[in-house]
């Protein structure tokens, strides 16, 4: 079993949808979560961080966390075509060791 | 605004050579990592340091090595490069060993070796 699992997608999503990416983790003592950006030929860019059990909202963007279902979530509201990339779940355990999903790549579609 | 720069963007080199990827943060972060990433395989951790002239193996260290000898600056070195090390490198550096640090990520050294 992977550390970090991601569908790979691709996830493809009408322009002002809401796009829907998941996440779980096995290492039940992790406790900090990452969703970063992938834009073709380019490094990852940091969207949101989230630390406790439940939702936080920036902008378009949602993480929602489950540390009872090992579940991390990334909504993005009102989809746009500029949203298409690959999004990479990280997940933080002991030591500072970050563990990155393969990513889930996402199409919004205009 | 963190800046973590690589300095070679694009590099190719023959099988056999030694490879050296720069990578200099300017935020006095005490942590630096070195990553690749293929297709499929996503972002696989090689070395990282947690302070000068200290390095931890990662998840695929083997055909690699790094150093840091100052604080800003963490080289990964191919010493004898193979074409199975044809990937996108990417350096990353993070505040400190507190939990929920942010990475953040250079542009990325793409390598091909023939």
């Amino acid at each position: 079993q992977k550390e970090v699992e991601q569908n790979s997608g691709p996830l493809s999503v009408p322009e002002g949808a809401i796009a829907s990416l998941n996440c779980t983790y096995s290492d039940r003592g992790s406790q900090s979560f990452f969703w970063y950006r992938q834009y073709s030929g380019k490094s990852p860019e940091l969207i949101m961080s989230i630390y406790s059990n439940g939702d936080k909202e920036d902008g378009r963007f949602t993480a929602q966390l489950n540390k009872a279902s090992q579940y991390v979530s990334l909504l993005i509201r009102d989809s746009q075509p500029s949203d298409s990339a690959t999004y990479l779940c990280a997940v933080t355990g002991g030591y500072q060791k970050v563990t990155f999903g393969t990513g889930t790549k996402l199409q919004v579609i205009p | 605004d963190v800046k973590v720069t690589q300095s070679s963007r694009y590099l190719v080199k023959r099988t056999g050579e030694k490879v050296f990827l720069e990578c200099v943060q300017d935020m006095d972060h005490e942590n630096m990592f070195w990553y690749r990433q293929d297709p499929g395989l996503g972002l696989r951790l090689i070395y990282f340091s947690y302070d000068v002239k200290m390095k931890e193996k990662g998840d695929i260290p083997e055909g690699y090595s790094v150093s840091r000898e100052k604080k800003e600056r963490f080289s990964l070195i191919l010493e004898s490069a193979s074409t199975n090390q044809t990937s996108m490198y990417l350096c990353a550096s993070s505040l400190d060993r507190g939990l929920g640090n942010t990475i953040y990520f250079g542009e990325g050294s793409w390598l091909t070796v023939v």
